[in-house]
């Protein structure tokens, strides 16, 4: 099976743009989560999709959204960024059947840098 | 609030020696404990994954151990190679989402 997979590898924005990134889950996999990691905070939880529906969301600002398509795959948007956007965002799929058995696949991330 | 904590935050080992690295984490409802490998610059590769009914777990040359009422997890690499230096990182599963340590960066010396 192929693996996550994450569109596009680097970005480089400008303060007050916005961005869209893209994550294609491994085939048969219902459950999407994103993570934003820096240097300073660490890997932390933004948000997590389970068939087209938002399940939960980490502590960030509603500049952060996202959404799930019906055949699983996810986009991210970041509005209005910011220079401490900068980060790598990490996707994450698991096959959705059961949080104590489910092993977590991440994709290879984004690259954002913002300027 | 969960808090998870990798104990030490770097290891540098020759090579063949065995590899020890600690998690703790402060509230033991959780579904599952799993162990990450990231090298530079680049995604999580999933190691193992313990469910909390579980004791350890194996993999080829490695092996984790999960005490859920201590709030600890060990993971063993034996015979480390150069090829074995990352940086490894644990999370704990709850009903909401992956809660990570700061990893532990490892470099195994030829």
């Amino acid at each position: 099976k192929a693996g996550v997979t994450q569109t596009p590898r680097y970005l480089i924005k400008t303060r007050g743009q916005q961005v869209t990134l893209s994550c294609s889950p491994i085939s048969g996999h219902r459950s999407v989560s994103w993570y934003q990691q820096t240097p300073g905070q660490g890997l932390q939880f933004l948000f997590e999709y389970f068939s087209e529906t938002q399940r939960n969301k980490g502590n960030f600002p509603g500049r952060f959204s996202g959404r799930q398509f019906s055949n699983s795959r996810s986009e991210m948007n970041v509005s209005t960024l910011e220079l401490g956007d900068s980060a790598l965002y990490l996707c994450a799929s698991r096959p959705g059947t059961h949080f104590s058995t489910d092993t977590q696949y991440f994709g290879p991330g984004t690259r954002l840098t913002v300027l | 609030k969960q808090e998870v904590t990798q104990i030490p935050a770097a290891l540098s080992v020759p090579e063949g020696e065995n590899l020890v690295l600690n998690c703790s984490f402060t509230d033991s409802a959780i579904y599952n404990l799993q162990w990450f490998r990231q090298d530079p610059g680049k995604g999580l590769t999933s190691l193992l994954l313990i469910q909390s009914s579980q004791r350890e777990q194996t993999s080829g040359r490695l092996n984790a151990s999960l005490d859920k009422s201590s709030g600890r997890s060990t993971l063993y690499i034996a015979a480390s190679q150069p090829g074995d230096s990352a940086t490894y990182l644990c999370a704990v599963r709850d009903d909401y989402k992956l809660s990570f340590g700061a990893g532990t960066t490892v470099t195994v010396r030829a």
